[in-house]
């Protein structure tokens, strides 16, 4: 079982730009996750995705959004960036039930390390 | 709103010692979710525990114990006989309700060989 994977590993982008961060989730899980790490910080909750859906959704600007397929992988865009979304970007895959967005264990990719200059 | 409070920002210890990580939340829900990951230099976050709200059960396993009491909105994490593989940085994390899943600002651990 590879576990959760993203891609890419690390990402320079230029502010204004657009970026697509790619995870795939663990074997057998339905739910994806995404998270932004600022440096020093912990992780904060974006949105997550179920049957292709976006299930629900953190403080984050519709500059940030989701897709889910139908083998259950994920992408997270962000359009129009600015230095401050410069972040470890971390994907998290789960079997989720009920309203919270983390109920059950969660398995995290190592992350999209995106650098805005 | 939601708070889980993890105080200790850094914490620096001699292997064998042993050590206890705080995390302190706050909130008005009934139904809520509590965890513990630990993230590694690699990046990637790997879950250690998850109680519910109406299980106070305290836990151990292995060199690892976890005390949840309620009653002070604590739900902290000891590490005994610690190792030099335990050096990363400790979140504590709440979920409860929808669109509500926070995490602590992270304990960073040292272990000192």
């Amino acid at each position: 079982d590879a576990g959760v994977t993203q891609s890419p590993t690390h990402l320079i982008k230029t502010r204004g730009q657009q970026v697509t961060l790619r995870c795939s989730p663990k074997s057998g899980h339905d739910t994806v996750s995404w998270y932004q790490q600022a440096l020093g910080q912990g992780p904060q909750f974006i949105f997550q995705y179920y049957e292709e859906e976006e299930r629900q959704r953190g403080n984050f600007p519709d500059r940030f959004s989701g897709h889910q397929f139908p083998n259950y992988s994920s992408e997270l865009n962000v359009n129009a960036l600015l230095l401050g979304d410069s972040a470890l970007y971390l994907c998290a895959s789960s079997l989720v039930w009920g309203d919270s967005p983390m109920n059950t264990e969660a398995f995290f990719g190592q992350g999209t390390r995106l650098t805005v200059v | 709103a939601q708070k889980v409070t993890q105080a200790q920002t850094e914490i620096s210890v001699v292997e064998k010692e042993d050590v206890t990580l705080d995390c302190v939340y706050e909130t008005r829900d009934t139904t809520y979710y509590l965890f513990w990951y630990k993230q590694p230099p690699s990046g990637e976050l790997v879950f250690l525990i998850r109680r519910n709200s109406f299980d106070e059960q305290n836990e151990i396993s292995g060199r690892y114990s976890w005390n949840f009491q309620k009653s002070t909105s604590s739900f902290n994490f000891t590490i005994t006989a610690s190792q030099v593989v335990d050096s990363a940085v400790y979140f504590c994390v709440y979920s409860g309700g929808y669109q509500k899943v926070t995490f602590g600002t992270g304990t960073k651990l040292q272990v000192i060989p």
